[in-house]
């Protein structure tokens, strides 16, 4: 079947725009996850969803990052009034969430933001 | 910030070498994930070991996993050209509140010479 998706895969903003990052995960997969990787790093956790809840969000670097799974299956991440360090790629991954100890998240390509 | 560590940063090899990767962590944790990367694309997933065991193989990946020192390698036997990524250890915490969020390594970035 069809694997995590994202999009737009690529967005440039100018600085102190808003800017909404979508993410389609796998069909049935009750985790949703959202990192943060800046160039040359690894990815950092921002939030994590189980069904339309969201469980942990204390990765948000800022009250101008929001995120939201209104339906339990597609999740939006949404920058406002975006700075130079917002810049990086926003990777979303699912997860069947089924049994803790052998629970794989799979990625989606990700969404390489560029704020000038 | 990041939990792990991983050694080396880079490392350079020839096709048909092997490539040994190494991860360190902090907390207890519930697994560990080894993630590649190709430049510019999305995480793949390539193998996951569960806090209570010692070694798991796939194909040409063999992953240890030791909780006393908190660590754990990858070595990637026979390597191809193909195998040229970044690699990542990720541990997902035994905190249950954590939800199984990851914590990433900063990356091994591998380099095969045909």
């Amino acid at each position: 079947g069809a694997g995590v998706s994202q999009s737009p895969r690529y967005k440039v903003a100018k600085r102190g725009q808003d800017v909404a990052l979508r993410c389609d995960p796998i069909s049935g997969h009750v985790s949703l996850f959202w990192y943060q990787q800046a160039l040359g790093q690894g990815p950092e956790f921002l939030t994590y969803f189980q069904n339309e809840a969201q469980l942990d969000k204390s990765g948000l670097p800022s009250d101008r990052f929001f995120a939201e799974r209104p339906e339990g299956s597609v999740s939006t991440l949404k920058i406002q009034r975006t700075q130079q360090e917002d810049s990086a790629v926003y990777l979303c991954a699912s997860s069947l969430a089924r049994d803790r100890g052998t629970d794989t998240q799979y990625f989606g390509p990700g969404t390489r933001l560029t704020v000038l | 910030s990041q939990q792990g560590e991983e050694d080396p940063q880079a490392l350079s090899i020839q096709e048909g070498e092997n490539a040994t990767m190494n991860c360190s962590y902090k907390t207890s944790i519930n697994n560990l994930q080894w993630y590649r990367q190709n430049s510019g694309r999305g995480l793949v997933h390539l193998i996951l070991i569960r806090s209570n065991e010692r070694e798991k193989h796939s194909g040409r990946l063999r992953v240890t996993l030791d909780t006393s020192k908190k660590s754990s390698s990858l070595l990637i036997t026979a390597s191809r050209a193909a195998d040229t990524a970044s690699y990542f250890c990720a541990t997902a915490t035994s905190l249950y509140n954590q939800g199984g969020k990851l914590i990433f390594g900063q990356g091994t970035e591998l380099s095969v010479k045909p």
